[in-house]
């Protein structure tokens, strides 16, 4: 069965700082991973799609990539802001499944 | 542009009630429909997904049970909720086939005490 898992847990930055969230998976059998951003107490926002032929993709301050063979993926942010704060989902899409991580939950320091 | 409208936002229920947590979307024909459970620092869980009227299938054993009536609609029920039902209840929907991008509605947040 496939195992997402997000390092770190939390992260805490001040604001302006780039950085680097990590995902894992544990099977390369993907058909696409994605990356959500959610807010305390609300739903999932979709933030990058990544088809497993591709590498990598961008999206304003954002870029993801993708390395399937290894079974890794990260988001980058570039520039912090205090809005980024949020928990960060990375999911990877099997057949019929979006299997989640627990997150990375982003505190940015103003 | 689809939108995926879920009520109510927030429920208190006792132990042993029933429930019924509906999903529609608009925008879109033919959705794949989803529902998953974020359970208190836990993950995401598949718990059922459509892809048409009348199919579900489910990902994990329980007493909830779901319902697709109409094309754009999705439902959750349970006839006697239990403590470890509380969570947030998430429905999701995307394009048929596989690796479409999921979007996802506002949740439910479900306490039952």
């Amino acid at each position: 069965k496939q195992e997402v898992t997000q390092i770190p847990a939390a992260l805490s930055v001040p604001e302006g700082e780039n950085l680097v969230l990590n995902c894992s998976f544990t099977d390369s059998a993907i058909y696409n991973l994605q990356w959500f951003r959610q807010d305390p107490g609300k739903g999932l926002t979709s933030l990058l799609l990544i088809q497993s032929s591709q590498r990598e993709q961008t999206s304003g301050r954002l870029n993801a990539s993708l390395d399937k063979s290894s079974g890794r993926s990260t988001l980058y942010i570039a520039a912090s802001q205090p809005g980024d704060s949020a928990t960060y989902l990375c999911a990877v899409m099997g057949a019929n499944n979006l299997f989640f991580g627990t997150g990375t939950r982003l505190t940015v320091i103003p | 542009s689809q939108t995926i409208h879920q009520w109510p936002a927030t429920l208190v229920q006792p132990v042993g009630s029933p429930l019924s947590l509906e999903c529609t979307v608009e925008g879109t024909s033919n959705p794949n429909l989803y529902w998953y459970r974020q359970a208190a620092g836990r993950g995401l869980q598949l718990l059922f997904y459509s892809v048409g009227i009348g199919q579900i299938s489910s990902e994990v054993p329980q007493n909830l049970s779901a319902s697709r009536p109409q094309d754009r609609q999705f439902i959750l029920s349970s006839k006697k909720l239990l403590l470890s039902d509380s969570g947030f209840y998430l429905c999701a929907w995307s394009g048929t086939g596989g690796g479409y991008e999921q979007y996802f509605g506002p949740g439910t947040r479900l306490t039952v005490t």
